[in-house]
């Protein structure tokens, strides 16, 4: 069955303390692994697209890693701007239809 | 570009009353999709379609329908809304030039439906 994973649910940082969400996946014939932002009460947000083991995508103080098993999104020096619940979301089956994992929610205290 | 947009943005509904969701988008994508976010449960994808005429079954299907009468509208129906519906609805669009590119997604802000 595709799966997807992310840890931690919540994670608390104060303004400039790095740190990392993990996305662990299992899917029948990767189609893409994608990271979306969504802010309260809004729809989610497109970030980025891995396709292959040992691609980077970066942005702004966000860079997103890809492995066979699993994605990290970093975030260096985060701001208070960047609290909101970050989604992964894998793309399988014959359409490439999205598995999304549950989420987590970053607060980043200034 | 307005891009996705969504009506109404929020529904009461009574147990058995009946309701369509609108979808438009301007971006003259071929894919569109309905999810539903309940909290702990995550995006979970109802119907979608891959062009004008055309729908097809997601995870959770059952106790909706769908109509993609012309390509940039996507409609979501509830025939007779339960408790078990109330949730936040949201749709998105994709491009559909590779299977890998429809992950990219575009959602709208959501509709609020309650049904008591």
């Amino acid at each position: 069955e595709d799966q997807v994973t992310q840890s931690p649910e919540a994670l608390r940082l104060q303004e400039g303390e790095s740190s990392s969400l993990n996305c662990s996946y299992t899917v029948s014939g990767l189609r893409g692994l994608f990271w979306y932002r969504q802010d309260p009460g809004k729809g989610p947000e497109f970030l980025f697209t891995l396709y292959s083991a040992g691609e980077e995508k970066e942005k702004e103080r966000l860079k997103a890693t890809l492995t066979k098993k699993e994605s990290f999104l970093h975030i260096t020096a985060p701001k208070p701007e960047d609290s909101a619940t970050y989604l992964c979301a894998v793309g399988g089956g014959s359409q490439g239809n999205l598995i999304f994992g549950k989420g987590t929610k970053l607060s980043v205290k200034p | 570009n307005a891009g996705v947009t969504q009506t109404p943005k929020f529904r009461v509904l009574k147990t058995g009353q009946s309701m369509t969701l609108l979808c438009a988008q301007d971006m003259n994508h071929e894919y569109m999709y309905w999810y539903r976010q309940d909290p702990g449960m995550g995006l979970r994808l109802i119907h979608y379609s891959v062009g004008e005429g055309t729908t097809a079954k997601g995870e959770v299907p059952d106790g909706y329908n769908v109509s993609r009468l012309k390509k940039q509208n996507f409609l979501l129906g509830l025939e007779s809304a339960a408790p078990s519906q109330t949730s936040v609805y949201f749709c998105a669009s994709s491009y559909s030039r590779t299977t890998s590119r429809r992950g990219e997604q575009y959602f709208g802000p959501g509709t609020r439906l309650t049904v008591t």
